[in-house]
C-alpha cells in the first residue's frame, strides 16, 4: 500500500472559519489530488497537483484553494468555511495517467456548523 | 456533458455472482477503473481496462466494449466482506478521471 496519509480525520468547525487539510505521501507520486465524496455523488475534483507549486482547478474548485510546497505535502485550505463544505475529503495521489491507478487517503471528515 | 452511469444498489446472495454494470459518455477514453470502497474507508484499486475484452483477477473479473461505451465488473463466489460500494471511473481524453457515483452491492446469507 502506498503511504499516503491525511489530518485531520475528523473536524467539526464553525461557518466563517478557516480549515486546512493535509496530504502526506512518501511514494514520491508527482501527482496529487482532493476530492470531495457527498452521498449520491461520485467522487468530485476540487484541486490537483501535476508537481511542486503545480496545481489546477478541478470541477468544485469554488471556495477552495490548495498549496504544494513539497513533493510528499499536499494542503487543501477553506478559507472560510461554510455549511454547504460539510463532507468527507479524500486525498489521492498516483504517477501519472501512463500508470493510472491512484491511491487514497483515509479520509477526512468535516462538519461545518 | 460527461457521464457515467451505474446502478445505484444491488443485492445478491452469499455463493452467489453478480454483475455491476456501468455505461459511459466522455471526451474521449484512455482507459476505465473499477475500485472497491467499504462504508467509511477510503477507494482501493481493483481493475484497469483499457483495451476491449475481459480481464480476470482471481474471484473479480472487468469486461470493457469501447464501442458501447460499457463496462462491467464480474463478482464471483461472492462473500460477505464484499458488501461495498464499486466506483467506476474513466480517464477521459485530457487523463482527468471521471468517476461515477457508485453502486452499493449488499450481500446476504
Amino acid at each position: 500500500d502506498a503511504g499516503i496519509t491525511q489530518s485531520p480525520r475528523h473536524k467539526v468547525t464553525e461557518t466563517g472559519t478557516p480549515v486546512t487539510l493535509r496530504c502526506h505521501q512518501t511514494e514520491n507520486h508527482r501527482y496529487m489530488y482532493w476530492y470531495r465524496q457527498d452521498p449520491g455523488h461520485g467522487l468530485r475534483l476540487i484541486h490537483y497537483s501535476y508537481g511542486v507549486k503545480d496545481t489546477d482547478k478541478g470541477e468544485v474548485s469554488d471556495g477552495y484553494s490548495v498549496s504544494r510546497s513539497k513533493t510528499e505535502d499536499f494542503l487543501l485550505t477553506l478559507e472560510s468555511a461554510t455549511s454547504s463544505q460539510t463532507s468527507v475529503y479524500f486525498c489521492a495521489s498516483g504517477q501519472g495517467s501512463d500508470t493510472g491507478e491512484l491511491f487514497f487517503g483515509e479520509g477526512s471528515r468535516l462538519t461545518v456548523l | 456533458g460527461q457521464n457515467i452511469d451505474q446502478p445505484t444498489e444491488m443485492t445478491a446472495t452469499e455463493g452467489a455472482i453478480v454483475q455491476i454494470n456501468c455505461t459511459y459518455q466522455t471526451s474521449g477514453f484512455n482507459g476505465l477503473f473499477w475500485y472497491q470502497q467499504h462504508a467509511g474507508e477510503a477507494p482501493t484499486f481493483l481493475s484497469y481496462n483499457v483495451l476491449d475484452g475481459l480481464e480476470e483477477k482471481g474471484r473479480f473479473s472487468s469486461f470493457l466494449s469501447r464501442s458501447k461505451g460499457y463496462s462491467y465488473l464480474l463478482l464471483k463466489e461472492l462473500q460477505m466482506k464484499d458488501s461495498a460500494s464499486y466506483l467506476c471511473a474513466v480517464w477521459d481524453s485530457n487523463y482527468q478521471l471521471i468517476w461515477g457515483a457508485g453502486t452499493k452491492l449488499i450481500i446476504k446469507p
